[in-house]
C-alpha cells in the first residue's frame, strides 16, 4: 500500500537545541498530520496541513512548534528549543484530501530530549 | 473533546481462535471509525474503517458499530502469530483529526 517514510528514525538531542523531523508523504496526497505518542500513552493529533497552512491545532502544539512543506518537499516538524517534554514519538499521517479520506502513517520518529 | 478507551489492555489467544477488542468513546456524533495495528518500528496499518451502525469486514477482520451504546468493536477470525501486535481503535472528527485509543496488545500464541 501507499509508503510514508520519516526521517530520522531516532533522534537524540540536548534540551534547548532546535530539532526538524521530516516526513515524506504520499504522492498526489494533499493533507498532512503530525501526532504524537508519549511512551505508554495513547496518540495525540498535533497539528494538520494544507495548501501551505495549519488548519487545525490541538493544545499540544505549543508555541515552540512549527510545520512547513516547502516547494513540495519534505513536510516538517520543527520544534524549536526543545524541552524534556517534547521526548516522545512522532507519527506523521498523509491523506489524499480531508473529507472521508484514510490516513496512512510513517513509522515514526522517536525523539530524546535529554 | 472525544474520549476513546480500548479494552482489554492485553490479549493473549491461540492460534485460530476468535481475538475481540472493544472500544468505546465519548461522542457518538463522529461518523468514521477506525481500526490501525501497529507493528514495533512500523506506520500504522489500517484494517477496517466502519461509517454506519452494523458490520464492516475486511478479509479476517470485522469491525462491529453501535454508535447508540458508544461502542466499536474489532473481531479478529483465525488469528496467526503475524497478527500479534498493539491494535489502536480511532474516531474521527468532522476535521478529519483521529483521536486514538490506548491500545490493546494482543498476543496469538501458536
Amino acid at each position: 500500500g501507499p509508503k510514508v517514510l520519516q526521517i530520522p528514525s531516532h533522534q537524540i538531542i540536548d534540551m534547548g537545541q532546535m530539532v526538524t523531523l521530516n516526513c515524506d508523504p504520499v504522492s498526489n496526497h494533499l493533507y498532512f498530520y503530525w501526532y504524537k505518542q508519549i511512551l505508554g500513552q495513547q496518540m495525540e493529533f498535533l497539528v494538520n496541513f494544507y495548501n501551505g497552512k495549519v488548519m487545525e491545532k490541538s493544545k499540544l502544539f505549543k508555541d515552540q512548534f512549527s510545520v512547513e512543506r516547502p516547494d513540495g518537499s519534505y513536510f516538517t516538524l520543527k520544534i524549536q528549543p526543545t524541552a524534556l517534554e517534547d521526548s516522545a514519538v512522532y507519527f506523521c499521517a498523509s491523506s489524499p484530501d480531508r473529507g472521508q479520506d484514510t490516513q496512512y502513517f510513517g513509522p515514526g520518529t522517536r525523539l530524546l530530549v535529554l | 473533546q472525544q474520549k476513546v478507551q480500548q479494552s482489554p489492555e492485553s490479549l493473549t489467544v491461540s492460534e485460530g481462535a476468535m481475538a475481540s477488542l472493544n472500544c468505546t468513546f465519548s461522542d457518538g456524533t463522529s461518523n468514521n471509525f477506525r481500526w490501525y495495528r501497529q507493528h514495533s518500528a512500523k506506520g500504522l496499518e489500517v484494517l477496517v474503517s466502519i461509517f454506519s451502525d452494523g458490520e464492516k469486514e475486511e478479509g479476517r477482520f470485522t469491525a462491529h458499530l453501535n454508535r447508540a451504546n458508544l461502542h466499536v468493536s474489532l473481531h479478529i477470525r483465525e488469528p496467526q502469530p503475524s497478527d500479534s501486535a498493539v491494535y489502536l481503535c480511532a474516531v474521527r472528527s468532522n476535521y478529519n483529526v483521529l483521536y486514538f485509543g490506548s491500545g490493546t496488545k494482543l498476543t496469538v500464541e501458536p
